[in-house]
């Protein structure tokens, strides 16, 4: 049974700062993960989806990594901006669609 | 494209009731997902369908919560009786097979308060 952990539960940083997201998941035969985000009483929005046959995946200042033999995968967020600040979630897909989501990471950027 | 829609926004009734909430996805996507969302237990599957047909339900609770495709634009999720317990908001979600292969988006949720 997959099972997905996001740390830390919250970070907060100062404007401008590079940041690295964690997720680690236990059964490493997924078809693809996606990092969603979502505002506080809104929906989810999707930022990046790494195929298991790819490392990486960048949108602007959004860098996602996947390595699937240890279970990890990265969201690297580039010179943050009070506008970042959100819950971030991550989900693997395991069988075609069905997606497993992290606790997510809240995010605080002070400005 | 208008994004994966979803009717009511809000929804507050009392224990006991009978609750739809409605889901039109996007147009051309050929699966559809429910999920719940809860403090206590984050993001959970509850059902998805596949061209308008039921793949994997092991998620929904109980008998009391029941899920139908009819046609490609449009779903329900209907709880009867609603239990105070069923509070939370519940997302649809819609993906298509193209290169972004399953790239699920999300529509803006209903929350359910039962009192």
């Amino acid at each position: 049974k997959q099972e997905v952990t996001q740390i830390p539960a919250a970070l907060s940083v100062p404007e401008g700062e590079n940041l690295v997201l964690n997720c680690s998941f236990t059964d490493s035969a997924i078809y693809n993960l996606q990092w969603f985000r979502q505002d506080p009483g809104k929906g989810l929005t999707s930022l990046l989806l790494i195929q298991s046959s790819q490392r990486e995946q960048t949108s602007g200042r959004l860098n996602a990594s996947l390595d699937k033999s240890s279970g990890r995968s990265t969201l690297y967020i580039a010179a943050s901006q009070p506008g970042d600040s959100a819950t971030y979630l991550c989900a693997a897909n395991n069988q075609g669609g069905k997606l497993i989501f992290g606790q997510g990471t809240e995010l605080s950027v002070k400005p | 494209d208008a994004g994966v829609i979803q009717s009511p926004r809000h929804e507050v009734t009392e224990m006991g009731q009978e609750v739809t909430l409605r889901c039109k996805p996007i147009s051309g996507h050929n699966s559809l997902f429910w999920y719940r969302q809860t403090m206590m237990r984050g993001l959970e599957l509850l059902i998805y369908f596949n061209n308008n047909v039921p793949i994997d339900d092991s998620g929904m609770p109980e008998d009391r919560f029941s899920a139908k495709m009819p046609n490609a634009s449009f779903s329900t999720l209907k709880i009867q009786p609603s239990e105070p317990r069923d509070s939370a908001v519940y997302f649809c979600a819609s993906s298509g097979q193209d290169r972004f292969s399953y790239e699920q988006y999300f529509g803006p949720g209903t929350r359910l308060t039962v009192t």
